[in-house]
């Protein structure tokens, strides 16, 4: 079963910042937070990973609170072409990813 | 650099069928992950392996399904006498090595069962 915990649905104006929350509070001192999304019915896409920084590369920021119980996703300035569903997941060793139902981002114009 | 292709992309069976789905990784990746996607639903963990080895099969049907990763050629999923319920979406990810590498996904065989 999946770790996390996230709401089923959000709406974000283009141009604007898209603040995408996950509830992580049983994860272990060595599980990473991995973000991914799906578009339409395409194959997941990495977006971001991190332990307990903060993280940013080009697609969006990470942001890990200091118990690392939770998280936000952040994309700056979301478009129309970020309307997706987006996977939070907690990854242990093992190096299966353990999907939830994610949150469905409807970005519009 | 090619990305993870699997093949084919859309795939018709009738029950009692086999269905044979491909997966080829990224150049220089030698891990290769299946997951099956339900109509409306998130993807599930099925297999996962390296080159000639199974390492975690934990989220395979006991039954009518197999997968291998041989040394030479694409990985392969196989599901035999196929029942409507294994229609679904099954994608194929691909990494460079164990642990904490992303995993870089495939377009996805999309199999329908009549």
């Amino acid at each position: 079963d999946a770790k996390t915990t996230q709401p089923p649905s959000m709406d974000c104006a283009e141009g604007r910042a898209a603040n995408l929350p996950c509830n992580h509070s049983t994860i272990s001192g060595n599980e990473y937070v991995y973000w991914y999304r799906q578009i339409h019915s395409q194959g997941p896409q990495y977006i971001i990973h991190g332990l307990k920084n903060n993280e940013t590369n080009e697609m969006a920021s990470l942001i890990i609170t200091e118990d690392r119980k939770s998280s936000t996703l952040i994309l700056p300035h979301a478009t129309l072409r970020d309307t997706a569903v987006y996977y939070c997941i907690v990854r242990g060793p093992i190096d299966k990813l353990i999907f939830g139902t994610g949150t469905r981002l409807q970005v519009f114009p | 650099n090619a990305g993870v292709m699997q093949n084919p992309r859309h795939l018709v069976r009738r029950r009692g069928q086999e269905a044979r789905l491909r997966c080829s990784p990224m150049k220089g990746h030698s891990h290769v992950y299946w997951y099956r996607q339900l109509p409306e639903e998130g993807l599930k963990f099925m297999v996962y392996l390296q080159k000639e080895n199974i390492i975690d099969e934990s989220g395979m049907p006991k039954e009518r399904f197999s997968a291998e990763f041989p040394k030479e050629g694409p990985s392969i999923l196989r599901i035999q006498q196929v029942v409507r319920g294994d229609s679904a979406a099954y994608f194929c990810a691909s990494s460079p090595g164990a642990g904490r590498d992303e995993q870089f996904f495939g377009p996805g065989t999309r199999l329908t069962v009549l």
